[in-house]
């Protein structure tokens, strides 16, 4: 079983600076790891996955994020954020083992609140 | 344009009635999956299914029921023994290769009165 642990609920941030949002994950098996954004009363949106090769990733709107195995981490991360990134991110597993379900172990996400 | 659509947006209901939230999806995926949304807990899984004519409960099916006749529609009733029924409900869905991600729908907000 999989398990998910977003290690922060709420990060405020000025405008331009940077960001690190944290995730960490629990996994008797390989996983594959994946960040979404959702915006105020709307669904969620795919910002990068991690399946396999290089740890970091790049996904859209300029975030990216490292797989970290020894650490069982894979922390979101934007070098300078817009007012535009405010929003819910919500990182989740999945079990990469043959015999698994298809189903997303969700953490219970970040609100970044970015202010001018 | 493919993608799934969920309605209505917003729905109310008189406590004790059923209701149903529709979702449909045009990306040929075989996978859907319905999830309730409250404030500070996360997404917490209520059904999905893999196949026409086959479902499986999530973590928090009680209360709710579900139907996939087709492919591309796995509809969601909410019914009068769901003890809180107020939430927000994302309707997702995604292949069956294992590490494809989940397409959402844009969501209901369900208020029950």
């Amino acid at each position: 079983a999989q398990s998910v642990t977003q290690l922060d609920s709420q990060v405020p941030v000025f405008e331009e600076a940077p960001v690190e949002l944290r995730c960490n994950y629990s996994s008797s098996v390989s996983v594959y790891l994946f960040w979404y954004v959702q915006y105020p009363n709307q669904g969620l949106q795919l910002l990068l996955k991690y399946l396999s090769g290089s740890t970091l990733v790049k996904g859209i709107n300029g975030f990216e994020a490292e797989f970290n195995k020894s650490q069982t981490s894979f922390h979101l991360r934007k070098p300078s954020v817009h007012i535009s990134d405010t929003a819910e991110y919500f990182c989740a597993v999945m079990g990469a083992n043959a015999g698994n379900n298809r189903k997303l172990i969700w953490g219970l996400g970040t609100s970044l609140a970015v202010n001018p | 344009d493919g993608g799934i659509t969920q309605s209505p947006k917003y729905l109310f209901r008189k406590e004790g009635q059923n209701v149903t939230l529709s979702c449909e999806q045009n990306l040929n995926h075989d996978a859907m999956y319905w999830y309730r949304q409250d404030p500070g807990q996360g997404l917490r899984l209520i059904y999905y299914s893999q196949i026409v004519n086959d479902f499986q409960k999530g973590d928090i099916a009680e209360g709710y029921s579900v139907s996939r006749e087709k492919k591309e529609s796995f509809p969601l009733t909410v019914t009068s023994a769901q003890k809180n029924p107020t939430a927000f409900y994302l309707c997702a869905s995604g292949g069956l290769t294992v590490g494809n991600e989940q397409f959402f729908g844009p969501g209901t907000r369900l208020t029950v009165l």
